[in-house]
């Protein structure tokens, strides 16, 4: 069974360009999380998703990120424009119902750079 | 969710058991005590969880104290593969009702295990 795909594996951008990742959770998975982690620091939820209904994105900036999960499957996380400081992983998990407790499973992350 | 404390970092003889300790006196009595490692350049990965009663599968061991405060995570056979940094997180059962989203896993900075041949 395939993980948590995520693509691109690494971006390398310019400041004030947009950036988009994309995530493909577990086959099943109805919650779907964005955390992104600094370097040196454990990772920090930026949005989860019910199916397509985010239940909780208090963490993420939306004067520049953006996220949607349309079919409540697949997400794509976008930041517009990026800044110097958005460099950092930003990883995708799922799991089967998160009221059950269940374990999150994570992928590789996408590596951002800004320059 | 409740915090916890564990030591910055740690080191471990290959072969030999890794007992990583965590603090969370101020864990409630809904709370689960979870477990995540780190390997570098890769997504965390779930170890195990536990709410009073001691754990094991295939992976590794989970000891909490009766009273609940403290717990120690045991890897019986390290290998150098288990070098990585290791979570200790408390928090209650994830969910969503009422429309409050509840028990998301919040991530210290962990104790960095390394593996020494």
């Amino acid at each position: 069974e395939a993980g948590v795909v995520q693509s691109p594996r690494y971006k390398i951008i310019e400041k004030k360009q947009p950036v988009a990742f994309w995530c493909n959770p577990i086959s099943g998975h109805n919650t779907l999380y964005w955390y992104l982690q600094n370097l040196g620091q454990g990772p920090e939820l930026l949005i989860r998703y019910e199916n397509e209904e985010a239940v909780d994105d208090s963490q993420l900036p939306k004067d520049r990120f953006s996220a949607e999960r349309l079919k409540g499957v697949d997400s794509t996380l976008k930041i517009q424009p990026a800044e110097l400081g958005d460099s950092a992983v930003y990883l995708c998990a799922s799991s089967l119902v998160a009221s059950l407790g269940n374990e999150q499973f994570f992928g590789p992350g996408t590596r951002l750079t800004v320059l | 969710d409740a915090k916890t404390t564990q030591p910055p970092s740690m080191d471990c003889a290959e072969g030999r058991a890794a007992n990583l300790p965590c603090n969370h006196s101020t864990i409630s009595g809904n709370e689960y005590v979870y477990w995540y490692r780190q390997i570098h350049s890769q997504g965390p990965q779930y170890i195990i969880h536990g709410l009073k009663n001691n754990e094991t599968n295939e992976m590794a061991s989970l000891i909490i104290t009766e009273d609940r405060k403290s717990s120690t995570l045991i890897l019986p056979h390290a290998t150098l593969r288990d070098t990585a940094v290791y979570y200790c997180i408390v928090r209650v059962k994830g969910g969503y009702a009422g429309g409050t989203s509840y028990g998301k896993l919040t991530f210290g900075q962990g104790t960095i295990l390394t593996v020494h041949p």
